[in-house]
């Protein structure tokens, strides 16, 4: 089945500081969402990836599909305390609408 | 309009008890999601309803865990004879999974505890 792994599980940033998070599968993917998670929250969609090389970007937050379509990264410029969260990457192979969530990255930024 | 709704927000039970968790989903959408997140974990999928299609049960832990939509609108988990390690929050989500757009709308959830 599919293997996803999504780096780093934790990651301390200074306000201001930039940040990324890297999310990889074993299988090509057919599309790729990402998903933010605030503290005690629900998770709320970000972004929707369909294209090999496709990049997205949202004010600060820039999001990528590789070419292969195997990986995914998303990066946030100048972090924010209300970035703070967990974020998730939410891969599809095949035909298959069942996405396979990553474990998430939680971002904790120091003012 | 109205988000995705859950209840009960939270549930405390004693071990071997049943429970059952609601899911109201967006009106319209015709895909429906149970999830399970431990805490500080990622998202464990457990049930996929489509309209009117056989449901994906393939993420069921175990046959304690069973999954209903009726009339293609609200959905109920239920789990019998519950155990410790079913404690966690329970989450639904719902889409309208049509052609590219599977965004997925999640509800607040519930918190199981079982004692």
């Amino acid at each position: 089945g599919q293997q996803v792994m999504q780096i780093p599980q934790y990651q301390h940033v200074q306000e201001g500081e930039d940040f990324t998070t890297y999310c990889n599968s074993s299988t090509t993917l057919s599309n790729i969402q990402w998903y933010k998670q605030r503290p005690g929250g629900h998770p709320v969609f970000l972004i929707q990836l369909v294209k090999s090389g496709e990049v997205k970007k949202q004010k600060r937050l820039t999001f990528q599909f590789g070419e292969a379509k195997k990986n995914s990264s998303l990066h946030i410029t100048a972090t924010q305390t209300t970035d703070v969260g967990t974020y998730f990457c939410a891969p599809r192979s095949g035909g298959s609408y069942i996405p396979t969530f990553g474990r998430g990255t939680s971002l904790i930024v120091h003012p | 309009g109205a988000g995705v709704s859950q209840s009960p927000s939270n549930k405390v039970t004693e071990k071997g008890k049943d429970v059952e968790l609601r899911c109201d989903p967006i009106s319209g959408h015709t895909a429906l999601y149970w999830y399970r997140q431990s805490l500080g974990q990622g998202l464990e999928f457990l049930i996929y309803f489509q309209g009117n299609s056989a449901p994906d049960k393939s993420g069921l832990p175990s046959d304690r865990f069973s999954a209903e939509r009726t009339g293609g609108s609200v959905s109920t988990l239920t789990i019998q004879r519950t155990q410790q390690e079913d404690s966690a929050v329970y989450l639904c989500a719902s889409s309208q999974d049509s052609g590219n757009s599977y965004e997925q709308y999640f509800g607040p959830g519930t918190r199981l505890t079982v004692t």
